[in-house]
């Protein structure tokens, strides 16, 4: 079956860390994106891509980073520059030329800070 | 900007009665899409309903539709016959099509509905 898969579901950081958030997908969709969510602030975007080798900036991007080498994998980089990085992170793809499909979600991971 | 309010943070229904979440929003554009998801205690986002600006007709999906009222740029979501299986946080989205590189859709900050049985 086609679908986002996000891994892992569980992620501890230590204070200076970078971590590595996975993302992919075999739905054959041009768009990625990464949203954080924190409680009572909905979903907030931190990057997107739509086409490989190039990805714009979110609302959030400071204290990230992603690649965009093959169009099924969309890997998000939490460095140590994220001041507060304890929330759950979302990823989602999208065809593009039309908006009436919205997003395919991942399960999320939850990255907390020890 | 376009924008996205959920005026209710929370809400709460008896089982198999109805309810309904508000969603307005903000937007100079004429054509977009509007949308409900449901994100249950799994965290897994769910594609509820969607609606197309241009077309008057309220979407319908089984036990849910919605009250779109473009020139007010209101967006509720009703549910019917309420489950438990329906407690869950609820999102309202808008998308615009892809007229320039910036295609996003943007999120409200969600209502919590509780379902009492």
């Amino acid at each position: 079956d086609g679908g986002i898969t996000q891994s892992p579901k569980y992620l501890f950081r230590k204070e200076g860390q970078n971590v590595t958030l996975s993302c992919e997908q075999n739905l054959n969709h041009d768009a990625m994106y990464w949203y954080r969510q924190d409680p009572g602030q909905g979903l907030r975007l931190i990057y997107y891509s739509q086409i490989v080798n190039d990805f714009q900036k979110g609302d959030i991007a400071e204290g990230y980073s992603v690649s965009r080498e093959k169009k099924e994998s969309f890997p998000l980089t939490v460095t140590s520059a994220q001041k507060n990085p304890t929330a759950f992170y979302l990823c989602a793809s999208s065809r593009l030329g039309t908006g009436i499909y919205g997003y395919t979600f991942g399960s999320g991971t939850r990255l907390t800070v020890v | 900007a376009q924008t996205v309010t959920q005026s209710q943070p929370e809400m709460s229904v008896q089982e198999a009665e109805t309810v309904t979440l508000s969603c307005t929003y903000d937007t100079s554009e004429s054509d977009y899409y509007l949308f409900w998801y449901k994100q249950p205690p799994s965290r897994q986002m769910i594609l509820v309903i969607r609606q197309e600006a241009y077309k008057q007709q309220n979407a319908t999906e089984n036990r849910f539709s919605v009250n779109f009222q473009k020139a007010a740029k209101s967006f509720s979501l009703k549910i019917s016959d309420s489950q438990l299986g329906d407690a869950a946080m609820y999102f309202c989205a808008y998308r615009i099509p892809l007229k320039t590189s910036y295609d996003k859709v943007i999120f409200g900050p969600g209502t919590s509905l509780s379902v009492i049985p």
